[in-house]
């Protein structure tokens, strides 16, 4: 059982660079979701996908693109990278929104 | 903004129960208690959710107030796997908005 898998597990871009982080879900999820951690704070919602086809904004959406490219998979992509981008982002799914989210393990992005 | 509040951090002795305490009093009649943790800097796990009743699961147990305005998340027999930082979540629409949780250290 792979769950949520995301790649990479690690970046490392230079200011201005595009990044797209993947992230693939093998559990017939409606919903997908993408999360970044700062250090010592909470996830932050960036931005969703309630069900194939559809996306919305979260609570930090700026600076970043979604694309939900088939029900297994929803990626994020960072079109000029800054280094407030610098950050641990984590991918979600569940099968409704009152079923508990599964998480990766997350893609450390460090912008220099 | 996240809808709980948490002490920042707790400390448990190994083998004891660990009780997490949860604040939640704006929450609403149709609305989840989530539990979750993160072990270092891993993705966060799933513990436990309810609704009103008391729920109990190979993890944990949570007990929900009458009134739904609290909770606690109970590890019966903590070990020093559990150091972690335990999530309490009220879902907000499509959203789990996550504060910054208690930060709990199991001692041997």
């Amino acid at each position: 059982n792979a769950g949520v898998t995301q790649t990479p597990k690690f970046q490392v871009l230079k200011t201005g660079q595009s990044m797209t982080l993947q992230c693939a879900q093998d559990m017939n999820h409606n919903s997908m979701y993408w999360y970044r951690q700062d250090p010592g704070m909470g996830l932050r919602l960036i931005y969703y996908s309630a069900s194939e086809g559809t996306t919305d904004k979260g609570e930090v959406p700026n600076g970043y693109n979604v694309s939900r490219l088939n029900k297994r998979e929803f990626s994020l992509r960072l079109e000029s990278a800054a280094p407030s981008q610098t950050s641990v982002y984590f991918c979600a799914s569940t099968r409704t929104i009152i079923e508990p989210q599964h998480f990766g393990d997350g893609t450390r992005l460090s912008i220099l | 903004d996240a809808k709980t509040t948490q002490p920042p951090s707790m400390d448990c002795a190994e083998g004891r129960a660990a009780n997490l305490p949860c604040n939640h009093s704006t929450i609403s009649g149709n609305e989840y208690v989530y539990w979750y943790r993160q072990i270092h800097s891993q993705g966060p796990q799933y513990i436990i959710h309810g609704l009103k009743n008391n729920e109990t699961n190979e993890m944990a147990s949570l007990i929900i107030t009458e009134d739904r305005k609290s909770s606690t998340l109970i590890l019966p027999h903590a070990t020093l796997r559990d150091t972690a930082v335990y999530y309490c979540i009220v879902r907000d629409d499509q959203k789990l908005v996550f504060g910054q949780g208690t930060r709990l250290t199991i001692n041997p």
